[in-house]
Order: structure tokens, then sequence, then C-alpha cells
């Protein structure tokens, strides 16, 4: 079965200072993968995703992913956060070729500090 | 705005008692999925329909049934209700039923007690 794990429930950076959110899947199959924002009293956001076209990739709001096979990784990072991202980010992982049926990891809320 | 309309927006009701949640997906969209949200599970897959058939069911209890309407609205119904269904209940829709983006609803927050 497909797992996701997100290394960290919160992660607190520095305006400015680059943003590093860990994913960890599990898949027995080549994975689409992906990366949710949600914000407060809001539903979520697609970010990005990944579906073996390239392995790094470029979503909204100046994120990125980089898929490594070897490591089993889809780690979002942003070179410099802004106050605007603090909200709480989800990796998720499709099962088989039914993208919408998600396997969600448990999210990880981010913090900026001025 | 994902374009997906969720009713209500918050729901108190109490322990044994039955309700509906209603989603409008975006429009053009024939793929409706129900995710719930809680502190202890997370996200979790309820079901998805496609142009009105059901298509894949994850965890739903057999207290919840869905369906989807010609109209593609769906409807999730939830009866019997207990404490432990207290949750963020989304709807999220796509064109198609592959890989196609998902846009999330807001929500339908759900107050058992």
């Amino acid at each position: 079965a497909q797992s996701v794990t997100q290394l960290g429930s919160h992660v607190s950076v520095s305006e400015g200072a680059l943003v590093l959110l860990r994913c960890n899947y599990s898949s027995s199959v080549p994975p689409y993968l992906f990366w949710y924002v949600q914000y407060p009293n809001q539903g979520l956001q697609l970010l990005l995703k990944y579906t073996s076209a390239a392995t790094l990739v470029k979503g909204i709001n100046g994120f990125e992913a980089e898929f490594k096979k070897s490591e089993t990784s889809f780690h979002l990072t942003k070179p410099s956060a802004h106050m605007s991202d603090a909200a709480e980010y989800f990796c998720a992982v499709s099962e088989g070729n039914q993208g919408g049926k998600l396997i969600f990891g448990q999210g990880t809320e981010l913090s900026v500090k001025p | 705005d994902s374009g997906v309309t969720q009713t209500p927006k918050h729901l108190i009701t109490a322990t044994g008692q039955r309700v509906t949640l209603r989603c409008s997906p975006r429009s053009g969209d024939l793929s409706v999925y129900w995710y719930q949200q809680s502190l202890d599970q997370g996200l979790q897959f309820l079901i998805h329909y496609y142009n009105g058939e059901e298509r894949a069911k994850g965890n739903i209890l057999e207290r919840f049934s869905a369906q989807q309407f010609p109209d593609l609205h769906s409807e999730l119904n939830l009866s019997s209700l207990e404490l432990g269904d207290s949750a963020l209940y989304f709807c999220a829709s796509s064109v198609a039923e592959d890989n196609s983006p998902l846009h999330f609803g807001n929500g339908t927050r759900l107050t058992v007690t």
C-alpha cells in the first residue's frame, strides 16, 4: 500500500529564509506526487505535482519540489520565505491511476517569523 | 475561489442524528471526491463519483453514503452520528478521473454533540 510521511509537524522559519518541508513516500508503482497548501478556514490548493515528466517540479508562489527515486523523497522548497507562506502543507500520493484518490501525509504547519 | 461550493459551512447536531452535506463541483468537472479531515486521522479519502457513477471507496463507514446527481452536484449523507464523526468534510472536483488537479471546496465543519 502507498503511504506518505511528512517529517516535522511544525516548521518555523524567519522571513527571507529557506523553506524546506520534507516528504517521503512509499509506493510499489511509479507514483504521482502532490503538494497542497491549506490556509486557515479554507480548502486545499494545489501547489505542484510530479507526474514523471521532470524530476524538478516548479509550482505556484515560488515553490518547487524535487523527486528523488533513490531516496523516495519529494521535498518542498522555497528560497525565501514570505509572511504569506504561513499555512499548513500536505504532501500526497495518488493510488494507481485514480489521481483524485489521494493518500495524504499528516501535514506540516509552516510558521514565518518577521 | 476554487469554484467548488459546499453547504452548509457549519453544522452542529446531536449524536444519533442524520445530516446531509452538499457539494456543487466546478463548472465542467465530472469527478467529485469526498474527504474527511480530523485531528486524529488527518485527511482521509472517503468516496469518488464520476459522472453519476461511484468509482472508488476509501475509509467510508457503512453509516455514510453518497451520491452524485444528473446535474453533477453531490451529497454526502451521514447517519447515526457519533461524537467521533466530528470533522471537516471536504468536497473536491476535477475534470476527469485521472490525475487531473483537484479543486477543493472550503469544507463543511460538522460538530456532533
